[in-house]
């Protein structure tokens, strides 16, 4: 499984875009991109996934470069409810066989 | 709701007894998983079932034991318990048969107080 790396913690404030990145420099081909985001308290719950390029969904863009050990999660416009830590994930897909590992994640803060 | 139920929401229980946290995953789903997340520390992972077999594992002690049923609810069982064990215990199931599938729905936890 590769080792991911990301800011421990990070503040912003409301109304700001917030970009969040990890490095994942053994990343293998079959490896896809995860991140996930836990309140206190309460399971962690999916953001957005990708694989190469940019993904966007409704509440989060993920940005992967070409090599692809680096990826940057975008929250746009942040509101006081995007205080929570957010997981970067790689690894397969789940599967009938597939640990689900989480690092260690980033506390991120926003202030009014 | 992400369709993951998980019993008890809260336990307490004195060192050295035996509990059990019951898991029943989103309808449909075949593998389950089981967290274990302190204080303020990350999600360790334990042990992944998928359709009633033992998949794959991580640092889960001996004295705790898991276990996915026919119906595939599943169950943790945690014995001789320690004040080190106190924790909040997930669940999370995913894999759909013939889908591709993208993530793990999680449940809203078990929290385990050992006093």
């Amino acid at each position: 499984l590769a080792k991911t790396t990301q800011p421990i913690s990070m503040d912003s404030y409301e109304g700001q875009e917030v970009n969040i990145t990890c490095s994942h420099n053994n990343i293998a081909t079959n490896d896809y991109i995860t991140w996930y985001q836990q309140f206190p308290s309460q399971g962690p719950r999916f953001i957005i996934q990708g694989y190469k390029t940019k993904v966007t969904n409704e509440v989060a863009s993920l940005f992967i470069p070409a090599d692809r050990k680096s990826s940057t999660l975008s929250l746009p416009r942040v509101s006081l409810s995007d205080t929570a830590v957010y997981y970067c994930l790689v690894g397969e897909r789940p599967s009938s066989a597939s640990k689900i590992i989480f690092g260690s994640g980033t506390r991120l803060s926003i202030r009014p | 709701d992400s369709g993951v139920t998980q019993t008890p929401k809260h336990l307490i229980t004195a060192t050295g007894q035996r509990v059990t946290l019951r898991c029943s995953p989103r309808s449909g789903d075949l593998s389950v998983y089981w967290y274990q997340q302190s204080l303020d520390q990350g999600l360790q992972f334990l042990i992944q079932y998928y359709n009633g077999e033992e998949r794959a594992k991580g640092n889960i002690l001996e004295r705790f034991s898991a276990q996915q049923f026919p119906d595939l609810h599943s169950e943790l069982n945690l014995s001789s318990l320690e004040l080190g064990d106190s924790a909040l215990y997930f669940c999370a199931s995913s894999v759909r048969a013939g889908q591709s599938n993208t993530e793990a729905f999680f449940g809203q936890g078990t929290r385990l107080t050992v006093v």
